[in-house]
C-alpha cells in the first residue's frame, strides 16, 4: 500500500530563511509525487509536481522539490521564505501507471513564518 | 487546471439533519472526488463519482451516511447524513486534472461544524 511520511508536524523559520520540508513516501512502482499548500480558511493548491525526467522540480511561488529514489524522498524547499507562506503542506503520492490512481496524503507540515 | 466550485462554503448544522454539499467544474470530467479534512488531520478519500454509475466508497465510508449523486460530467453533490459533531470536517470535492489523469485539483472546500 502506498504511503506518505511527513516527520515534521510543524515548523517555524523567520521571514527571509531557506526552508526545507520533509517528505518521505512508499510506493511499489514509480510513483507521481505532489507538493499541494493550504493557506488558512482555503482549499488546497498544487504547488508542484513530479512524474518523470529530471528530479529537481519547480513549482509555483518559489518553491521546489527533489525527488531522491535512493532515499524514497521528496523534500520541498524555499530559499528564502516570505510571511505570506504560512500555511499547512501536504505532500502526497500516486500511482504511475497510466489514467488516475489513487492519491495518499501525509499528515502535512504546519509552516510558521515569524518575523 | 479546472475551475471548481463548493457550495456552501461554511455552514453551522444542528445534531441529527443532515447537509447537501454541491460541486461544479467549469469543465467535463470522468471522474470527480471527496474527501475529508477533519480538524488537524489530512486529507481522507470518502469516495469516487463517476457520471452513470454508483459512487465508489473507500473503506470506512458508506452510502447511508455519505450518499453522492453525479447527474451528469460537470456536477456533483455529496450529502452528509445524520450528523454529528464528529462529522465536523472540511469537505473538499477534486477532479483529475484532462490531459494526464494523474494530478488531482480541489475546490475551495466546504467547512461544516456540527453543534
Amino acid at each position: 500500500a502506498q504511503s506518505v511520511t511527513q516527520p515534521d508536524i510543524h515548523i517555524t523559520v523567520s521571514e527571509g530563511a531557506s526552508l526545507e520540508l520533509r517528505c518521505n513516501y512508499s510506493y511499489g512502482a514509480t510513483p507521481y509525487l505532489f507538493w499541494y499548500v493550504q493557506s488558512p480558511g482555503q482549499g488546497l493548491q498544487l504547488l508542484l509536481k513530479y512524474f518523470s525526467g529530471d528530479t529537481l522540480v519547480q513549482g509555483i511561488k518559489g518553491f521546489e522539490a527533489e525527488f531522491k529514489r535512493s532515499q524514497s524522498s521528496f523534500n520541498l524547499r524555499k530559499p528564502s521564505v516570505h510571511w505570506s507562506d504560512a500555511a499547512e503542506y501536504f505532500c502526497a503520492v500516486g500511482g504511475a501507471t497510466g489514467g488516475y490512481q489513487k492519491v495518499t496524503f501525509g499528515t502535512g507540515t504546519k509552516l510558521q513564518v515569524i518575523p | 487546471s479546472a475551475v471548481i466550485s463548493q457550495k456552501p462554503s461554511r455552514d453551522i448544522c444542528q445534531r441529527g439533519t443532515s447537509l447537501t454539499i454541491q460541486c461544479q467544474v467549469d469543465s467535463q470530467v470522468t471522474m470527480m472526488f471527496w474527501y475529508r479534512q477533519q480538524p488537524g488531520q489530512s486529507l481522507t478519500l470518502i469516495a469516487t463519482a463517476n457520471q452513470g454509475s454508483e459512487a465508489t466508497y473507500e473503506s470506512g465510508f458508506v452510502i447511508d451516511k455519505f450518499p453522492i449523486s453525479r447527474p451528469n460530467l460537470t456536477f456533483s453533490t455529496l450529502t452528509v447524513s445524520n450528523m454529528s459533531p464528529e462529522d465536523s470536517s472540511i469537505y473538499l470535492c477534486s477532479v483529475p486534472d484532462r490531459t494526464s489523469g494523474n494530478t488531482i485539483y480541489f475546490g475551495e472546500g466546504s467547512w461544516l461544524t456540527v453543534v
